[in-house]
């Protein structure tokens, strides 16, 4: 089983939609959670990291964080076609060293 | 901003040959890495580094090698190179993390796009 584990996609929405990425990981010591965005033929990028159970919103962005189902979402609101690209979830193991899933293929259609 | 450096961006040479992909950083950070990453696919951590004089290989078996002589330097070398060895490399450095304010955000360098003949 991976430690992190992404659906490939593609998740295809429509321009104004909220498109709504899922992570699930499998050890239960993680502690802190990343999404980080790829846009085709570029390096990863920072969306929004999240430690705590719950909700944490950053503009259009919400991260979702269930630790007892160790499950991570990203939600994006009013979903735009420069929004399309691959989502990584990753999380930060005890070793500080940053694991990320196989990304998801999001397609915001105008 | 983040300033992180990698070169070339791009390298086709032929098999056997011997290349280093060079990678720096300005902001001090003590933790770097080395990914690797085929189009569309997943990134995987080949090396990373604590600082100075630390070195650790990653979860994916490669080849290649690395130093961490300077704090601002995190080079990776392959001795002969094959075209198993083709490939995007993509390197990135933290300042760390703290319970109080997270800084385990990694920063990526624009990535080494190597192809081997």
């Amino acid at each position: 089983q991976k430690e992190v584990e992404q659906n490939s996609g593609p998740l295809s929405v429509p321009e104004g939609a909220i498109a709504s990425l899922n992570c699930t990981y499998s050890d239960r010591g993680s502690q802190s959670f990343f999404w980080y965005r790829q846009y085709s033929g570029k390096s990863p990028e920072l969306i929004m990291f999240i430690y705590s159970n719950g909700d944490k919103e950053d503009g259009r962005f919400t991260a979702q964080l269930n630790k007892a189902s160790q499950y991570v979402s990203l939600l994006i609101r009013d979903s735009q076609p420069s929004d399309s690209a691959t989502y990584l979830c990753a999380l930060m193991d005890s070793s500080y060293k940053l694991i990320f899933g196989s990304g998801t293929r999001l397609l915001v259609r105008p | 901003e983040a300033d992180i450096y990698q070169t070339p961006r791009y390298l086709v040479i032929g098999t056997g040959k011997k290349i280093t992909l060079e990678c720096s950083q300005t902001m001090g950070h003590d933790k770097m890495y080395w990914y690797q990453q085929d189009p569309g696919m997943e990134l995987h951590l080949i090396h990373y580094s604590y600082g100075v004089n630390s070195t650790e290989k990653g979860d994916l078996s490669s080849e290649s090698t690395v130093s961490r002589i300077r704090t601002e330097h995190f080079p990776l070398t392959l001795e002969s190179a094959r075209p198993s060895h083709t490939s995007q490399y993509l390197c990135a450095s933290s300042g760390g993390w703290r319970r109080d304010r997270n800084t385990g955000e990694l920063f990526f360098g624009e990535g080494s796009r190597l192809t081997v003949l």
